[in-house]
């Protein structure tokens, strides 16, 4: 079975503060990775994701994510944040044989503030 | 916006009754997703389907069901309803249900059991 665990339920940050979210996953099989982002009241937006090649993916809104595969990790950093960045913020991983279908964790809620 | 539509955005019923919550994917996606979020239980994965047929499901309960149509609209189907049926339930699509393909969220179903 797999299970992704997000590390910090809330991460509080001051505008353009870097800001890094944490996110593990368990897997004996390859999987694929993607972080998704939810403002309220509304649905997930992609923002990067992780199928294969270089480590370091680069995603919308100036976020990155490293796939550590030693680590089984999948962070998720911003080098400066905005205060519109405020929304939560999923880690999800994907495989196979299970069509593909996404199973998130619990989610991390990044609060910007001024 | 995602492309993926979902009606009805809100959903007040009693339990024991039956909805149909209904979802049309992005013009050209073959597979759609059905995710159901509560705060129990966070995003969990229900059910998928590809061009007609089921592909694969998750923690979906007996009670519901789902299908999807020729035109590849999607309806999920919640009977004999519960309290703790109340959750926002989110209607994914993808072009063809590979990891390559991105899954578009809709903005959900909002279900209120009371």
């Amino acid at each position: 079975a797999q299970s992704v665990t997000q590390l910090d339920s809330q991460v509080p940050v001051f505008e353009e503060a870097p800001v890094e979210l944490r996110c593990n996953y368990s897997s004996s099989v390859s999987v694929y990775l993607f972080w998704y982002v939810q403002y309220p009241n509304q649905g997930l937006q992609l923002l990067l994701k992780y199928l294969s090649g270089s480590t370091l993916v680069k995603g919308i809104n100036g976020f990155e994510a490293e796939f550590n595969k030693s680590q089984t990790s999948f962070h998720l950093r911003k080098p400066s944040v905005h205060i519109s960045d405020t929304a939560e913020y999923f880690c999800a991983v994907s495989r196979s044989n299970s069509g593909y279908a996404l199973n998130f964790g619990k989610g991390t809620s990044l609060l910007v503030t001024p | 916006d995602s492309g993926v539509t979902q009606t009805p955005k809100h959903l007040i019923t009693a339990t024991g009754q039956r909805v149909t919550l209904r979802c049309s994917p992005r013009s050209g996606d073959l597979s759609v997703y059905w995710y159901q979020q509560s705060l129990d239980q966070g995003l969990q994965f229900l059910i998928q389907y590809y061009n007609g047929e089921e592909r694969a499901k998750g923690n979906i309960l007996e009670r519901f069901s789902a299908q999807q149509f020729p035109d590849l609209h999607s309806e999920l189907n919640l009977s004999s309803l519960e309290l703790g049926d109340s959750a926002l339930y989110f209607c994914a699509s993808s072009v063809d249900g590979q990891a390559l393909g991105t899954q578009y969220f809709g903005p959900g179903t909002r279900l209120l059991v009371l």
